[in-house]
């Protein structure tokens, strides 16, 4: 199985702060690597697919990149209804997988 | 408006057996694969079963093979997900969810949810 690990797993910003997140697969996963940003008692929300595409009606302060084993999430300017948790999610090969989520806090 | 909606969650004990289901609208169902990922509380998520739109490819996770069966009827534009063998481990909120080929997979539309509690 192919394992996903995203760091930092929580991190505290203000809003504005630009913010970074990391995520690592195990092997070469090429690009097929997802982005979601989940809200306490909300489903999971698409946010970016194939490493950097943006997902229709997201902002354009989200912005992803990598590709092979190294992934990253951008917030460029942290909004207030960005606090959530952010997963990667790669979809190469099953079983897909997760990483262990993100947690974004206000500071 | 492109909708998936969760049914079939509840209390059940340890051994038994739960049946969830998804219907869909908005879209053509037939046209897509779907899957089952989960979220044990205060947890991450798991993927659980994927099947093609056809049916002809169905796979499962590790930790529910042998237990849970996934299937779909397209002519009701419905998923569904029985759950045999239930354990306390199994608990957890179950999101039926979109995959795209045109997005490598991706699960671009989510279900809001059904919850599946596993207690004696």
């Amino acid at each position: 199985d192919i394992q996903m690990t995203q760091s930092p797993s929580s991190l505290s910003a203000s809003v504005g702060d630009r913010v970074t997140i990391t995520c690592r697969a195990s092997q070469s996963i090429s690009n097929y690597l997802n982005w979601y940003q989940q809200k306490p008692g909300k489903a999971p929300k698409l946010l970016i697919y194939t490493a950097s595409t943006l997902q229709i009606g997201v902002p354009s302060r989200f912005s992803g990149s990598g590709s092979g084993t190294d992934f990253t999430l951008t917030i460029s300017s942290l909004q207030p209804e960005d606090f959530a948790t952010y997963y990667c999610h790669q979809s190469y090969t099953t079983p897909w997988t997760f990483g262990q989520g993100t947690k974004v806090e206000i500071k | 408006e492109v909708q998936l909606v969760e049914s079939g969650g509840g209390l059940v004990k340890p051994g038994g057996f739960l049946r969830l289901s998804c219907t869909a609208s908005g879209f053509t169902f037939s046209d897509y694969s779907m899957n089952w990922v989960r979220q044990a509380p205060g947890k991450g998520l798991e993927w659980v079963s994927s099947i093609s739109s056809g049916s002809n490819y169905i796979y499962y996770a590790d930790s529910v093979q042998g237990r849970f069966t996934i299937s779909r009827d397209n002519a009701r534009n419905s998923l569904y997900l029985q759950m045999n063998s239930l354990r306390a481990e199994d608990t957890a909120v179950y999101y039926c969810a979109r995959a795209t080929r045109l997005s490598l997979d991706a699960f671009d539309i989510w279900g809001q949810g059904t919850m599946v509690t596993v207690s004696s």
